[in-house]
């Protein structure tokens, strides 16, 4: 069955550690999106990228980073830098066309820093 | 910058309407509606293009005003099931930049 995983579901880490949180996708979609979703914000973007080797910075980039190797793949790596990283983060998924086409997302993960 | 929703929050009867309105300060090319449940993946409902039609089916629809960089979502007649978040998401010409609104707590109520 096609669609994205997020993995893990829920990720536990230390104060001033990097983690990094999985993102595959097998649509065979070129763009890709992370957020991050806090109570009352709704989704804010981090990072995309519409192809492979290529991302962008999206509102609330800082302290994170990312990389796009494959076409199906897009981690997310939250650095000691981000101040305040736990959320609940999303991955997406879409055809490249200029948001002619719908985003398809992951079933998120639980990010707790203690 | 985000596109504003409003209102922030709805609390219905079933079998009332909703209107959840979504703003954007920037020339919009498209309109994505979605809704999530809690602790849930957004689910899509419906894309609104520009220059497109009123789209929608049985008793949930939308509309894009283009010139006001606007999108309106309409709920007639609310089941239980229709209760969770909804978010519209703005795409821009010629750019795959997906930006989500501040989102809109739906509850409906028996």
């Amino acid at each position: 069955d096609g669609g994205i995983t997020q993995s893990p579901k829920y990720l536990f880490r230390k104060e001033g550690q990097n983690v990094t949180l999985s993102c595959e996708q097998n649509l065979n979609h070129d763009a890709m999106y992370w957020y991050r979703q806090d109570p009352g914000q709704g989704l804010r973007l981090i990072y995309y990228s519409q192809i492979v080797n290529d991302f962008q910075k999206g509102d609330i980039a800082e302290g994170y980073s990312v990389s796009r190797e494959k076409k199906e793949s897009f981690p997310l790596t939250v650095t000691s830098a981000q101040k305040n990283p736990t959320a609940f983060y999303l991955c997406a998924s879409k055809w490249g066309q200029f948001g002619e086409t719908e985003a398809f997302f992951g079933q998120g993960t639980r990010l707790t820093v203690v | 910058q985000q596109p504003v929703q409003s209102p922030q929050a709805v609390i219905l009867r079933e079998g009332e309407d909703a209107v959840i309105n979504c703003s954007s300060s920037k020339a919009l090319y498209s309109v994505h509606w979605y809704r999530q449940k809690h602790g849930e993946a957004p689910v899509f409902l419906m894309i609104l293009l520009k220059g497109g039609e009123q789209k929608g089916h049985e008793k949930i629809s939308a509309s894009f005003n283009e010139k006001k960089q606007q999108s309106s979502l309409y709920l007639t007649a609310s089941q239980l099931s229709y209760s969770g978040t909804y978010f519209c998401g703005t795409l821009g010409a010629g750019t795959d930049k997906l930006i989500f609104g501040t989102g809109t707590r739906l509850q409906v109520f028996p």
